[in-house]
């Protein structure tokens, strides 16, 4: 069956400009995740939703970071007034909902801010 | 201090080789420790989870001691195919959820299998 996809896959933009990354889980999977991993690392953990509802949202690194998750399948991860700093490797997971479920990664979106 | 520390390496081994890979963590309130393999370039996928008894998964073993917050993975016979980045991860229990789905993930070692 089809896994978590994201897009765009590639991104690249401008400091100033506003990014929106999207993310498709696996059909039927209540929890979504989204994580930052920069080279060399391990995934940050960001936020997660159990269907549409934001359970926690502790590692936004600010408010310009913002996710939704409104119909609780798609979610869309948004990036206001990008920095440099902001540059990495956005991964989205899901998982059919308790912590001891495998979370199911996607393959990522590449977002460089020039 | 790292949640989560690891031992970045990298570990040069020749094929057949055993090799362990250790992580501590630093949270006591940590529930639940998975190991996820991460292929250059490629998405983390769950490797195995790691239980207080230890549990064990074909040539790959894993160990976890709660009293120390140390978690440990042994690959026994290494296959050039074992060639990845290997993460330890804990997930943490928030005070008064059951679900919080939130992994912590260490920084990652890096095998490499030689022949």
């Amino acid at each position: 069956g089809a896994g978590v996809s994201q897009s765009p896959r590639y991104k690249v933009t401008k400091r100033g400009q506003d990014v929106a990354l999207r993310c498709d889980p696996i059909s039927g999977h209540v929890s979504l995740y989204w994580y930052r991993q920069a080279l060399g690392q391990g995934p940050e953990f960001l936020t997660y939703f159990n269907y549409e509802a934001q359970q926690d949202k502790s590692g936004l690194p600010n408010d310009r970071f913002s996710a939704e998750r409104p119909e609780g399948s798609i979610s869309t991860l948004t990036i206001q007034r990008t920095e440099q700093r902001d540059s990495a490797m956005y991964r989205c997971a899901s998982s059919l909902g308790t912590p001891y479920n495998e979370q199911f990664f996607g393959p990522g979106t590449r977002l460089t801010v020039l | 201090r790292k949640e989560v520390e690891q031992d970045p390496g990298p570990f040069n081994v020749p094929e057949g080789a055993t090799v362990a890979f250790n992580c501590t963590y630093s949270n006591s309130a940590s529930q639940s420790f998975f190991w996820y393999r991460q292929d250059c370039r490629k998405e983390p996928k769950l490797l195995m989870s790691v239980y207080s008894s230890g549990n064990e998964d074909g040539r790959f073993t894993a160990q976890l001691n709660r009293a120390s917050q140390y978690i440990s993975l042994l690959i026994r016979d290494s296959k050039l195919s074992d060639s990845a980045t290997y993460l330890c991860v804990v997930n943490i229990d928030r005070k008064g959820s059951s679900n919080t789905g939130k992994l912590i993930f260490g920084q990652g070692t890096t095998l490499q299998v030689k022949p």
